[in-house]
């Protein structure tokens, strides 16, 4: 089974608010990384977070990583409509790098 | 994108031919994944390889062999193609070694596959 869930499946807001996601790992890891995916392309890089981080800022994205709860949330503040994409978290150790099954977010102007 | 291209970009194939996927990589990274994405599975792994021969099962191996006999390409091969596996193909690296621990993987712009 995957190693990340996340959480919601999908999200709706308008633009101008907040959107969190959340992800839940199973084992333990080197580092946790966000993803974003535009329809039909390729995954891009948004942020990585290391094991013993809890907190990191990128623009208008904050991340946070829980170990104790195998937990990590991303957080996309003032949201844009060219923020519309998909978000997967993608948790990497020993080599491999296992996604989860995403978040649709849809930002409505 | 991080010089990796994906051939081809499409393909349609009949059920039980053989089928190979081409990932080629420009940055000299030391790893390098297949994934397919399905709709509402994310994106699964299928195989991976961490140096040239060196490669192992991900978590939907089962039907798909890969080889690297370069550090630059990584081949996914569906040996007898089944309709399960239509899907969207992609191909990803990251650098590799101790210092590069926690860097970031780049991704291809995906091969989608049809089993008809």
């Amino acid at each position: 089974s995957q190693q990340g869930e996340e959480d919601p499946q999908a999200l709706s807001i308008q633009e101008g608010e907040n959107a969190t996601m959340n992800c839940s790992y199973k084992t333990s890891i080197n580092n946790l990384q966000w993803y974003r995916q535009n329809s039909g392309r390729g995954l891009v890089h948004l942020i990585l977070i290391r094991s013993n981080e809890r907190e990191k800022h990128s623009g208008r994205l904050r991340v946070t990583l829980d170990t104790s709860k195998k937990s990590s949330s991303l957080l996309i503040t003032a949201s844009r409509a060219a923020d519309t994409a998909s978000y997967f978290c993608a948790t990497g150790g020993g080599g491999k790098l296992i996604f989860g099954q995403g978040t649709e977010l849809s930002v409505k102007p | 994108d991080a010089g990796i291209t994906q051939s081809p970009r499409h393909k349609v194939t009949e059920t039980g031919t053989p089928v190979t996927l081409r990932c080629h990589q420009t940055e000299n990274h030391r790893y390098m994944y297949w994934y397919r994405q399905d709709p509402g599975h994310g994106l699964r792994l299928i195989h991976y390889s961490y140096g040239v021969k060196d490669t192992d099962k991900g978590e939907v191996s089962d039907g798909y062999s890969v080889s690297r006999s370069k550090t630059e390409d990584f081949l996914l091969t569906l040996e007898s193609a089944t309709s399960s596996q239509t899907s969207v193909y992609f191909c990803a690296t990251k650098a590799g070694g101790a210092e590069f621990m926690n860097t970031e993987a780049f991704f291809g712009q995906g091969t989608r596959l049809t089993v008809v």
